[in-house]
């Protein structure tokens, strides 16, 4: 069984500021299934990233994903207020146990 | 644009069978993953199962001795069943398509689903 592990399970950043997300398997997957969600409190997640580096239909170009193997990544590169959130990563049937971007 | 809602009883007592469906509006259910999410209240994600449009599934192992996913291609809709439900499985449930196979693009609302006496 796969496990993937976010943390810390908090960051606190200022709008402007570049934010890194970090998200570890327990062992090597398959960057194919790979996929980064935004959550806002009361909504569905939002598709952000999939197959580890594409960006879904939408999805700001401040937002990228990348790596491989058992480390990934989500970057939003310039915080905006609406990017505050819970985010969540996800390979296959596993997601991860979320990263708040919240304001300092 | 594609739109999923979800549909069924909000309440549903211990041991009984939590029973979910799913319109799809906007687009046609054929040539698509469609899977099942929860939220249990101030959690994260647990993905349930997904059903293609021919019928063939993939269950969470976790899940999978008391899930059961369906299709119904003509009214564009898909069902969840989950038995001997407890207080454990108190959660938001979620449709949602995927673009491919766990990459989901379309989602519905979600419903809070309660598991009392």
């Amino acid at each position: 069984e796969i496990v993937l592990t976010q943390s810390p399970g908090t960051l606190s950043f200022s709008p402007g500021d570049r934010a890194t997300l970090s998200c570890r398997a327990s062992q090597a997957v398959s960057s194919d299934y790979v996929a980064w969600y935004q959550q806002k409190p009361g909504q569905a997640p939002k598709l952000l990233i999939y197959a580890a580096s594409s960006r879904a239909t939408g999805i700001p170009d401040r937002f990228s994903g990348a790596g491989s193997g058992t480390a990934f990544t989500l970057t939003i590169s310039r915080l905006e207020s609406d990017d505050f959130a819970m985010y969540y990563c996800q390979q296959g049937g596993t997601f991860g146990g979320g990263t708040k971007v919240e304001i300092k | 644009q594609v739109q999923l809602q979800e549909s069924g009883p909000g309440l549903v007592k211990p041991s009984e069978t939590l029973s979910l469906t799913c319109t799809v509006s906007g687009g046609a259910i054929s040539r698509h993953y469609w899977s099942w999410i929860r939220q249990p209240p101030g959690k994260g994600l647990e993905w349930i199962g997904y059903i293609y449009s021919s019928g063939s599934t993939v269950y969470n192992p976790s899940l999978e001795s008391r899930v059961t996913l369906s299709v119904d291609t003509s009214r564009n809709q898909f069902s969840l069943r989950l038995s001997s439900v407890t207080a454990a499985d108190t959660a938001v449930y979620y449709c949602a398509r995927s673009l491919m196979y766990f990459d989901f693009i379309y989602w519905g609302q979600g419903m809070l689903v309660t598991v009392s006496s």
